[in-house]
């Protein structure tokens, strides 16, 4: 089974709304990545997450704030956003940090964000 | 500087035909994993087949099949017997260092 699973699957808010995404995954992967991606083009990486600590953030706005509570769940909380941050949000697992072995990242279905 | 090239923004194919995507990559690791993922209308990144720059023999995944050149430094992805449900966006990408690199894309549209 490599089902990573993401709600909600669509959210509006507005600019002064906090609003979280959540990604669940039980396939005992160790690493989880949230990722944005605008239309017609390849998704951007966001965080990684490896055994529950933050490893990577692309110089991503404090208006995103990560969380990882438990080896099978990864939150991202959403804060004060901009219409431009409107995207679709995906998020990945995979076995471990990738260049450490098994690497294949499995993604959820996304959650498609539209800030108004 | 690490980067993935996908020269074709769309391809069209009848149905029941191979179609092949090209996907070239620039690398100076020795070490370096390559991906194609397929991303339908409804969002989803679709992992479909890998291949690792030690592998000696190309990958295979039921119909699909990745054609490494390691010398010309290409990893296309070949689709047999096309189906109308592959009309999708695919994605090649490389593993460098700890980070997924991805290409712009291909949007494959199957015809009957």
């Amino acid at each position: 089974d490599t089902e990573v699973t993401q709600t909600p699957k669509h959210l509006v808010m507005g600019m002064t709304n906090k609003k979280s995404l959540k990604c669940e995954q039980h396939m005992g992967h160790r690493a989880m990545y949230w990722y944005k991606q605008k239309a017609k083009k390849p998704p951007e990486l966001m965080f990684v997450y490896s055994y529950e600590k933050l490893s990577i953030n692309e110089s991503v706005p404090s208006r995103f704030s990560p969380e990882c509570p438990n080896s099978s769940l990864l939150n991202l909380h959403l804060h004060a956003l901009q219409p431009e941050d409107s995207a679709l949000y995906l998020c990945a697992s995979s076995q471990v940090l990738m260049g450490q072995g098994a690497e294949t990242q499995y993604f959820g279905p996304g959650t498609r964000l539209l800030v108004l | 500087a690490q980067k993935i090239t996908q020269t074709q923004p769309g391809m069209f194919v009848q149905e029941k035909e191979a179609v092949t995507l090209d996907c070239t990559y620039d690398t100076s690791d020795p070490s370096y994993g390559l991906f194609w993922y397929k991303q339908p209308s409804s969002g989803e990144m679709i992992f479909l087949i890998y291949q690792g720059s030690y592998d000696q023999q190309n990958a295979t995944e039921g119909r699909y099949s990745l054609n490494f050149q390691k010398a010309r430094k290409s990893a296309n992805l070949v689709i047999s017997a096309s189906q109308l449900g592959d009309s999708a966006m695919y994605f090649c990408a490389m593993r460098y260092t700890d980070k997924l690199i991805f290409g712009t894309g291909t949007r494959l549209q199957v015809f009957p």
